[in-house]
């Protein structure tokens, strides 16, 4: 059964601290890796991951991919209370349908 | 804002009682997944449609159904509504097809209770 595993569950920083999100992942079929941010609802894109060892970068978030070992981290830096949310990975299969296979989300709290 | 829209925004139901949920895909999108969020979840994959034939679908029952229109704006039908089925319920729209796009855009989803 395809398993997708994100770790902390939750967690609680300051504003300036850096964060590091952890997402494990046991899927038939790899395609590709997808982080979003879900503050209120609907959950927006911020990054897609294809390739190991490739980092990705937007602003203060990263966020990179290791097929080998089968898990992706996002980082943010210098965190704001706007970041503030749960954050959710999902891995594509190839083939059919491209469903989305989530993890449980880590939901991060930023306070002042 | 991602160009996905859904209505409604929030539906109270009781038990046995019938649903429909709408989305309208982005511009340019052809293909409409829907997922179940319960409360402290991750979104669950309902199905996927893509120029109007289902294209998968997760483990879900048969009294989940849909449908996708020439527009390609998309339906999720729920019958015999039960107390489990209180969730958010997101669609998102992509491309797909030989050039498939995995990005997902999400809608803001419709909030269900059933009582």
């Amino acid at each position: 059964e395809d398993k997708v595993v994100q770790s902390p569950l939750s967690l609680v920083v300051h504003e300036g601290d850096t964060v590091t999100l952890n997402c494990s992942y046991e899927v038939t079929n790899f395609r590709s890796l997808l982080w979003y941010k879900q503050e209120k609802k609907a959950p927006t894109f911020l990054f897609m991951l294809t390739s190991s060892g490739i980092e990705k970068k937007s602003g203060r978030l990263s966020s990179i991919l290791d097929k080998k070992e089968l898990f992706s981290i996002l980082n943010i830096t210098a965190t704001q209370t706007g970041d503030s949310a749960v954050y959710l990975c999902a891995v594509v299969k190839q083939g059919g349908s491209e469903k989305l296979v989530f993890g449980k989300g880590t939901k991060l709290t930023v306070n002042p | 804002e991602t160009g996905v829209t859904q209505s409604p925004t929030h539906l109270i139901k009781t038990r046995g009682q019938q649903v429909t949920l709408r989305c309208s895909s982005q511009s340019g999108h052809n293909t409409v997944s829907w997922y179940q969020q319960a409360l402290g979840q991750g979104p669950q994959f309902i199905f996927q449609y893509y120029r109007e034939e289902e294209n998968g679908r997760g483990n879900f029952p048969p009294r989940f159904s849909g449908l996708q229109f020439p527009n390609y704006s998309s339906e999720l039908n729920v019958n015999a509504l039960e107390l489990d089925d209180s969730a958010l319920y997101l669609c998102a729209s992509s491309f797909g097809g030989s050039a498939v796009q995995e990005t997902q855009y999400f809608g803001p989803g419709t909030r269900l209770l059933v009582l």
